[in-house]
């Protein structure tokens, strides 16, 4: 079975610019979580989204905002970038909305704002 | 709201000793804990989780970690540490039953030396 892919795996942006990140959730799961492990910062939760809405957002501003497609791959994009969000933007996968099930993690995106 | 605490930044142990992450919660209600784990430039990968029952719980690896709700505290343990266990770990906590989010602690590197 594959995991949780993301791509690109790098990503180099000037500030202002946009970035679109992409997910591919495990075959079977419908909900969708995007996190920030930015240095210092620890992992921090975006979005989360669930049959094709969005369920919840993390303390992020509006610029950070994603969609997910009707075969339940999501997309995280950044409008704006500042350097602070350079950071490796993971996304993870789950096979329900049951609180009890865990989230598979993909390898994340490497974004680097200059 | 809900938080995890990891008091340890870092934790050494030699191969062959035993290996113990600290790990303790905050949450209002019933929490559901997991244990993840992180190699250098890659995701998190799934250890173990606490839902109900049992206290101890047996994962991936030769891991396991005993709930305490007096303590607050779900901590990782492996009897006997392997070099190859040198990596990142992350505690989250999920509360029951609204809120699908992981709330992750700072994690603590462990080093094993050989």
């Amino acid at each position: 079975e594959a995991g949780v892919t993301q791509s690109p795996t790098h990503l180099i942006k000037t500030r202002g610019q946009q970035a679109t990140l992409r997910c591919s959730p495990i075959s079977g799961h419908t909900s969708v979580y995007w996190y920030q492990q930015a240095l210092g910062l620890g992992l921090q939760f975006l979005l989360w989204y669930d049959e094709g809405e969005e369920r919840n957002r993390g303390n992020f501003p509006p610029r950070f905002s994603g969609r997910q497609f009707p075969n339940y791959s999501s997309e995280l994009n950044v409008n704006a970038l500042e350097l602070e969000d350079s950071a490796l933007y993971l996304c993870a996968s789950s096979s329900g909305l049951a609180g009890f099930y865990e989230q598979y993690f993909g390898p994340g995106t490497r974004l680097t704002v200059t | 709201a809900q938080s995890v605490a990891q008091p340890e930044d870092q934790v050494n142990v030699a191969e062959g000793n035993p290996l113990t992450v600290k790990c303790t919660y905050s949450v209002s209600g019933n929490p559901y804990l997991f244990w993840y784990v992180q190699y250098p430039n890659r995701g998190l990968q799934f250890l173990l989780k606490y839902i109900t029952g049992d206290n101890l719980v047996k994962g991936s690896y030769g891991f396991e970690a005993e709930f305490n709700k007096s303590q607050t505290s779900f901590h990782l343990k492996k009897p006997s540490a392997l070099v190859s266990d040198s990596a990142l770990y992350f505690c989250a906590v999920r509360a029951v039953p609204n809120d699908y989010k992981l709330s992750f602690g700072a994690g603590t590197t462990v080093t094993v030396r050989a």
